[in-house]
């Protein structure tokens, strides 16, 4: 299976900040990863596909970026609707696998 | 638009079965792989099965492999878990998603509320 450890477990930022989101993968996944927000209470929702293509509806404050074995998500100045736990997921192969999540909160 | 709505979720006890269903509308159900995946405080996002586009092939997280079955119902709109032998570890919200494709490499573009199951005597 293919393992996914993203970083940091948690971040503090404030509203403005520039911050970003690693996610390496145990083999490579070429381009295959999306990332996801999830609030509490709320479910998971799609941000990033394919390493880098925005889907709708998604701001562009947030970007992501990488190939093979490592991928980064970056939101360029966090908003106060930002605070959420973020997760990466390989598409490249089954099983599919989640990173362990990131949780941003306010510093 | 397009919505999944999951049911089913409750409080068993451990060995018991569960039967989850999801009910999609808003997008043309038989073109698209579905899956399920669940949350815990502990794992966080887990995925757990996969059923292609005509429920002609799944796939099965090792954690649930032989107690857990996927199926669809494509004339009803609907997805099903079957969960066997379930035990406290199975505990957890359990979201069915939809894939953006037929089934291949798989992300999910769209998510239900969750059901949530507790294994627990």
């Amino acid at each position: 299976d293919i393992q996914m450890t993203q970083s940091p477990s948690t971040l503090s930022a404030s509203v403005g900040d520039r911050v970003t989101i690693t996610c390496r993968a145990s083999q490579s996944i070429g381009k295959w990863l999306a990332w996801y927000q999830q609030k509490p209470g709320k479910a998971p929702n799609l941000l990033i596909s394919k390493a880098s293509t925005l889907e709708n509806g998604v701001p562009s404050r947030f970007s992501g970026s990488g190939s093979g074995t490592e991928f980064t998500l970056t939101i360029s100045s966090l908003q106060p609707d930002d605070f959420a736990t973020y997760y990466c997921q390989q598409c490249s192969y089954s099983p599919w696998t989640f990173g362990q999540g990131t949780k941003v909160e306010i510093k | 638009e397009v919505q999944l709505v999951e049911s089913g979720g409750g409080l068993v006890q451990p060995g018991r079965s569960l039967r989850l269903s999801c009910v999609v509308s808003g997008f043309r159900f038989d073109d698209y792989a579905m899956h399920w995946v669940r949350l815990t405080p502990r794992k966080g996002l887990e995925w757990v099965s996969r059923i292609t586009y005509n429920g002609g092939d799944t796939d099965y997280a090792d954690s649930v492999e032989g107690r857990f079955t996927i199926s669809r119902d494509n004339a009803k709109n609907s997805l099903y878990l079957q969960m066997n032998s379930l035990r406290p570890e199975d505990t957890a919200l359990y979201y069915c998603a939809k894939s953006h494709s037929s089934g291949g490499r798989d992300y999910f573009d769209y998510w239900g509320q969750g059901t949530l199951v507790t294994v627990s005597s």
